[in-house]
């Protein structure tokens, strides 16, 4: 019963240097989405996808890239690391995106930029 | 600027005291929200708030969805250190799109045994 699991737990990087969070979910869900969290500024959006083949940008899109080639994988990317960036990232599924649909978090990426 | 505002930012209580924390908005959502997140875990929903005036219990916990669909308030009886965490209200970005979902900065919970 893994629900959505997310890869790796921990990552530091140094400035310009890139990579790509995992994620991935075993429930069949057609909405998947990435949220970031800083402090004092709750969950942020960053991109959201509400099928395979079907990506849109959030409220804080720059710097990020994402593509859904599954239903069950969202990977996130950083094409060339900031400070800025330092954060802890969720990844988010539900079964349609709709009101009655609730998002099930990964327990999160922290992710450190020096 | 947030379109979801929360109210206290933090709160630290003795067990069995009551509290409320307030989620607002100067938009009208359709939906509300609210989801509790403990350290190191993503949050997990509590309760979906769509009617205005509408009032949820789940168990200690009670939701309201204020008449004009901009607030919503949660109301913890008797709190206990099991209730500790982040609380977050969240609502579609858009009145009726669904797909983007907006979180509040959260208020902090501490109870103290």
């Amino acid at each position: 019963n893994a629900g959505v699991t997310q890869t790796p737990k921990f990552q530091v990087l140094k400035t310009g240097q890139s990579m790509t969070l995992q994620c991935a979910q075993d429930m069949n869900h057609e909405y998947m989405s990435w949220y970031r969290q800083d402090p004092g500024m709750g969950l942020r959006l960053i991109h959201y996808s509400v099928g395979a083949g079907i990506t849109d940008q959030g409220e804080v899109p720059n710097g990020y890239n994402v593509s859904r080639s599954t239903t069950e994988d969202f990977p996130l990317r950083l094409l060339s690391a900031a400070p800025s960036q330092t954060s802890v990232y969720f990844c988010a599924s539900s079964l349609t995106g709709g009101a009655d649909s609730p998002l099930h978090f990964g327990n999160g990426t922290r992710l450190t930029v020096t | 600027t947030q379109l979801l505002e929360q109210s206290p930012q933090f709160l630290s209580i003795q067990e069995g005291e009551n509290l409320t924390v307030y989620c607002n908005s100067s938009s009208v959502f359709s939906s509300l929200q609210w989801y509790r997140q403990e350290p190191g875990e993503g949050p997990v929903l509590l309760v979906t708030v769509v009617t205005g005036g509408e009032v949820k219990k789940l168990k200690r916990l009670t939701f309201q969805f204020g008449d004009a669909r901009k607030d919503s308030s949660l109301h913890i009886t008797a709190a206990q250190p099991g209730d500790t965490g982040l609380y977050l209200c969240a609502g579609p970005y858009m009145k009726t799109s669904y797909d983007k979902v907006i979180f509040g900065p959260g208020t902090s919970l501490s109870v103290i045994p």
